[in-house]
């Protein structure tokens, strides 16, 4: 299966705004709202930041917020801080009963 | 809180079966939710390797799928990975995780690092 698509590097200075994109097809993104979204520092494990689309887990600051436009979903987080530099990955169900992650996007804050 | 522990060996020799435990404590693996295999190459991006729901249905990547092996022990709360006939692009980081609906991984163990080399 191919990985999701996403811009490979976004960058923003602190307090602004960036959204990420992932775009996949009707037979994962498109077809179910199963799509989450993972932060990643490095050295660290994942941490899931956006789930079905759009829900954030407990504990999960509100600057962050998903949402989903026939294949492509998007990353959207907002006040942009220092603490927010780190790798993104969105993923998805798919018609397979698997999972498929994307390709992976830096945030850099400048 | 849900906390998961991966172990197993760091070197495994090319040909060989790749074989990683996870450890759950604080939650019962057999009440709900997906248990599943997360990897990481070096420098590269991540890769849903398998998922076990709690009743024991199994769900792999199709690409892998010839090669792993993803199975539940209830009575010890631990879930296991085979992966066989491993080369040195098996080389990885492997987490193990929790996962929700459409196996979504909400708690993740802290990874281990698989080398595959002679």
């Amino acid at each position: 299966q191919s990985a999701l698509t996403q811009p490979a590097s976004v960058s923003g200075s602190p307090g602004q705004s960036i959204t990420i994109s992932c775009t996949g097809t009707s037979s994962d993104v498109g077809g179910y709202n199963y799509v989450s979204w993972y932060q990643q520092h490095p050295g660290k494990a994942p941490k899931l930041m956006i789930y079905d689309v759009s829900y954030r887990p407990s504990g999960v600051s509100n600057r962050f917020s998903g949402s989903k436009s026939d294949n492509t979903a998007s990353l959207t987080i907002s006040g942009l801080q220092a603490e927010d530099e780190a790798d993104y990955y969105c993923s998805s169900y798919t018609s397979s009963s698997s999972y498929v992650f994307g390709s992976g996007t830096k945030v850099t804050v400048l | 809180q849900v906390q998961l522990q991966e172990s197993g060996p760091g070197l495994v020799k090319p040909s060989e079966t790749l074989s990683l435990t996870c450890a759950v404590s604080g939650y019962s693996i057999s009440s709900g939710y997906h248990w599943g295999w997360i990897r990481q190459p070096p420098g590269k991006g991540l890769e849903w390797i398998a998922s076990v729901y709690h009743s024991g249905s199994t769900y792999y990547n199709p690409s892998l799928k010839s090669r792993v092996t993803i199975s539940l022990d209830t009575s010890r709360n631990q879930f296991s990975l085979k992966l066989s006939s491993v080369t040195a692009a098996d080389t990885a980081v492997y987490y193990c995780a929790r996962g929700t609906s459409g196996l979504q991984a909400d708690y993740w163990g802290q990874g281990t690092l698989v080398t595959v080399s002679s």
